[in-house]
């Protein structure tokens, strides 16, 4: 949903589900994008990227779709475990070759046992 | 591998006192990053060196803060004086140069400004 303020958007899912976390991304001309993980008291881990030139490239369990008509990404995580919950974000390169990551605001992640 | 060092891990200052943040990238990593992240919203990136070099300090408030990376290793970070809205959690990232889209995070030192 919407983030509104402080309030991250949330997504609770059942141990073994399928997570889909959406991004909406502002800049037509960004070329790179990647999603992230970050775990509370920790900084964002990298888990896996996407170019402009590609609308699906898989990981191991997740999957990032890029829609460049309508400036969306989403990250898809296979059979949610409960270590999978974090705050996820998308980011974009917005720089070029200079490789200035512009991140989205978030999503909270919980997984349920 | 040892992961970028940052420390202190937490610091609490009065505003208008000041404060300074240091970090160690990965070895070998010429490139290095200092980001703001306020609760609640992703990373913002304040500068961005590359050896001892600022390649774009664009979103950094000069007026108040500053960094330095004299020795292309180490870098630290500083606010002086402290406002309240600086209450955040300063990220430092390295990369590789040429490889700049994987960058490595540390823990981030969090920031409570009373």
């Amino acid at each position: 949903g919407e983030s509104v303020g402080l309030h991250l958007p949330t997504l609770s899912v059942q141990e073994g589900d399928n997570s889909i976390i959406n991004c909406a991304y502002s800049n037509s001309a960004s070329d790179y994008f990647i999603w992230y993980k970050q775990e509370s008291g920790k900084g964002p881990q990298f888990i896996i990227d996407i170019r402009s030139n590609m609308d699906k490239r898989q990981g191991q369990r997740v999957t990032v779709l890029l829609n460049k008509t309508v400036k969306h990404l989403s990250l898809q995580i296979a059979a949610t475990q409960p270590g999978d919950s974090a705050v996820y974000f998308c980011a974009e390169n917005s720089g070029g070759s200079n490789y200035k990551l512009t991140f989205g605001k978030g999503t909270l992640l919980t997984v349920n046992p | 591998e040892a992961g970028v060092a940052q420390s202190p891990r937490y610091k609490i200052i009065e505003k208008r006192q000041s404060v300074a943040f240091w970090c160690n990238p990965i070895s070998g990593h010429a490139t290095l990053y200092w980001y703001q992240q306020i609760l609640g919203q992703g990373p913002k990136l304040l500068i961005q060196f590359q050896n001892n070099g600022v390649v774009d300090d664009s979103q950094l408030p000069k007026d108040r803060f500053s960094a330095e990376r004299l020795k292309g290793v180490d870098s630290t970070l500083k606010i002086q004086p402290a406002k309240l809205e600086d209450s955040a959690v300063y990220l430092c990232a390295s990369s590789l140069v040429d490889r700049e889209y994987t960058q490595y995070f540390g823990p981030g030192t969090r920031l409570t400004v009373l």
